[in-house]
């Protein structure tokens, strides 16, 4: 299993936004509509954002929002604020009840 | 609300056994599958497996050798083993929950907990 494929970092201005993709392939991201998003901030555990491509759990914000199209995965932020800066990473099924991260990313906000 | 908390030794030697626990505090124990998750120091997560209550098990294909995880339910706890440890197994170690009805995702997590192989 090779990790899902994400950009090493993103960044951007306040309120602007911002996309990070997760690519994989057909076997894992192309097949199952269950991708995960998780925002981790230094020395904290990840937080659940996103699940199953595009759900929010409950009371997180709505800025954030996931979609997929083929074998990528991406995570939208809209409206960034500070406190948005964080590392992100996807996470999918991949098959045979099997997990996959993603490499993760930065986003500095600006 | 599920919490859980992970505990263990902080060094292990190397060729020894890493040995941890998660003890978990509310929600149903058999709505999830239990997890762990390690994250090498500035590095990405890993999946390394998981339990089912029933004690039915999964793990990652790069350890499976290596790995053991176990469920004591009367104590809400479940555990993991990774045998001939190397410095490549330094990391922070996260127990979380997996929750694979209506879905496929890890909601809940533990804070995890640093474990450093070194003679």
């Amino acid at each position: 299993q090779s990790a899902l494929t994400q950009p090493a970092s993103v960044s951007g201005s306040p309120g602007q936004s911002i996309t990070i993709s997760c690519t994989g392939i057909n076997s894992d991201v192309g097949s199952y509509d269950l991708v995960s998003w998780y925002q981790q901030h230094p020395g904290k555990a990840p937080k659940l954002m996103i699940y199953e491509g595009s759900k929010r759990p409950s009371g997180v914000s709505n800025r954030f929002s996931g979609s997929k199209s083929g074998n990528t995965a991406s995570l939208t932020i809209s409206g960034l604020q500070a406190e948005d800066e964080a590392d992100y990473y996807c996470c999918s099924y991949a098959g045979s009840s099997t997990s996959l991260f993603g490499g993760g990313t930065k986003l500095t906000v600006l | 609300q599920v919490q859980l908390q992970e505990s263990g030794p902080g060094l292990v030697k190397p060729s020894e056994t890493l040995s941890l626990t998660c003890t978990v505090s509310g929600g149903s124990f058999s709505s999830y599958y239990w997890s762990w998750i390690r994250q090498p120091p500035g590095k990405g997560l890993e999946w390394i497996g998981y339990i089912y209550y029933s004690g039915s098990t999964k793990y990652n294909p790069s350890l499976k050798s290596r790995v053991t995880i176990s469920v004591d339910t009367s104590q809400n706890q479940f555990s993991l083993k990774l045998s001939s440890v190397t410095a490549a197994d330094t990391a922070v170690y996260y127990c979380a929950s997996l929750r694979y009805t209506s879905g496929w995702y890890y909601n809940y997590w533990g804070q995890g907990t640093l474990v450093t192989v070194s003679s």
